[in-house]
C-alpha cells in the first residue's frame, strides 16, 4: 500500500529557532499534501493544503508567515515552523493524496507524526 | 456549518465483545464519510470510506460501518473485537470548501480492550 513517511519522529528545540519537517510519499506520487495539528486527546485540525507546485492554502486562523509549507516535488512537502514558541508544541501529520483536485472518495495516506517540543 | 460528532469520548471493552462506536455528521449534501484508526507510533489508517452504494460498508481488520442518512450516522461496528483494536478512531466527513477538498474530523474515541 501507499506509504507516507515523516522526518524526524520527534524534535526537541529552543525558543526563537526554526524547525523543518519533512513529509515523503514513498511509493507513489503525492500531488495533494495536507499538513495537520494535533493536541493531546484531540483530533486533528487541518493547517494547510499543498497542491504541487503552487502555493499552499492554510486553514483560517493558522499564520502562513510561521508555518511555511513546501511542495516543491511529487514525493516531498516540508513543513517549517518559524520562530517556534512552547505554545507550537504539538503532534504535527501529514498526509498525501495521490490525485490532485480530485474527489473527495480519495483515500489520504497518513504520515506517523512528528512531535515537536520546543523549550 | 459541516460537523462530525463521536458522541463517546473512551470506551472499553472485553476481548471478544461486540463493538459499536458512534458517528453522527452534519453535512448539507450526499457526505463522503470516512472511519480511520490512529494507534500509538502509527500513522492514521483508513479502515473503511462511504461515498455511494451500499449502506454496509465493509473494511479491514473486520471492521465495518452503515450509512443511514436518516439519522445523519456512520457507526462502525465489529462482531468481536481483539486486544490489538485498542487505539483511537477518528470519523471523519469529506466537505467541499471552495477549490479545496478537505476532511473534517471527529474528536475521536479511545477504545481500550480488557483481556
Amino acid at each position: 500500500g501507499a506509504v507516507v513517511s515523516q522526518h524526524p519522529s520527534w524534535v526537541i528545540c529552543k525558543s526563537g529557532t526554526s524547525v523543518k519537517i519533512e513529509c515523503r510519499s514513498l511509493d507513489f506520487q503525492a500531488t495533494t499534501m495536507f499538513w495537520y495539528r494535533q493536541f493531546p486527546k484531540q483530533s486533528l485540525m487541518l493547517m494547510a493544503t499543498s497542491n504541487e507546485g503552487s502555493k499552499a492554502t492554510y486553514e483560517q486562523g493558522v499564520e502562513k508567515d510561521k508555518f511555511l509549507i513546501n511542495h516543491a516535488s511529487l514525493t516531498l512537502s516540508t513543513l517549517t515552523v518559524t520562530s517556534a514558541h512552547p505554545e507550537d508544541s504539538s503532534f504535527y501529520i501529514c498526509s498525501a493524496r495521490d490525485r490532485a483536485g480530485a474527489y473527495l472518495a480519495d483515500t489520504q495516506y497518513f504520515g506517523p507524526g512528528t512531535r515537536l517540543t520546543v523549550l | 456549518a459541516q460537523s462530525v460528532t463521536q458522541p463517546d469520548i473512551h470506551i472499553t471493552v472485553s476481548e471478544g465483545a461486540s463493538l459499536e462506536l458512534r458517528c453522527n455528521y452534519s453535512y448539507g449534501a450526499t457526505p463522503y464519510l470516512f472511519w480511520y484508526v490512529q494507534s500509538p507510533g502509527q500513522g492514521l489508517q483508513l479502515l473503511l470510506k462511504y461515498f455511494s452504494g451500499d449502506t454496509l460498508v465493509q473494511g479491514i481488520k473486520g471492521f465495518e460501518a452503515e450509512f443511514k442518512r436518516s439519522q445523519s450516522s456512520f457507526n462502525l461496528r465489529k462482531p468481536s473485537v481483539h486486544w490489538s483494536d485498542a487505539a483511537e478512531y477518528f470519523c471523519a466527513v469529506g466537505a467541499e470548501a471552495g477549490n479545496n477538498r478537505k476532511l473534517i474530523w471527529g474528536l475521536g474515541t479511545s477504545l481500550a480492550v480488557n483481556p
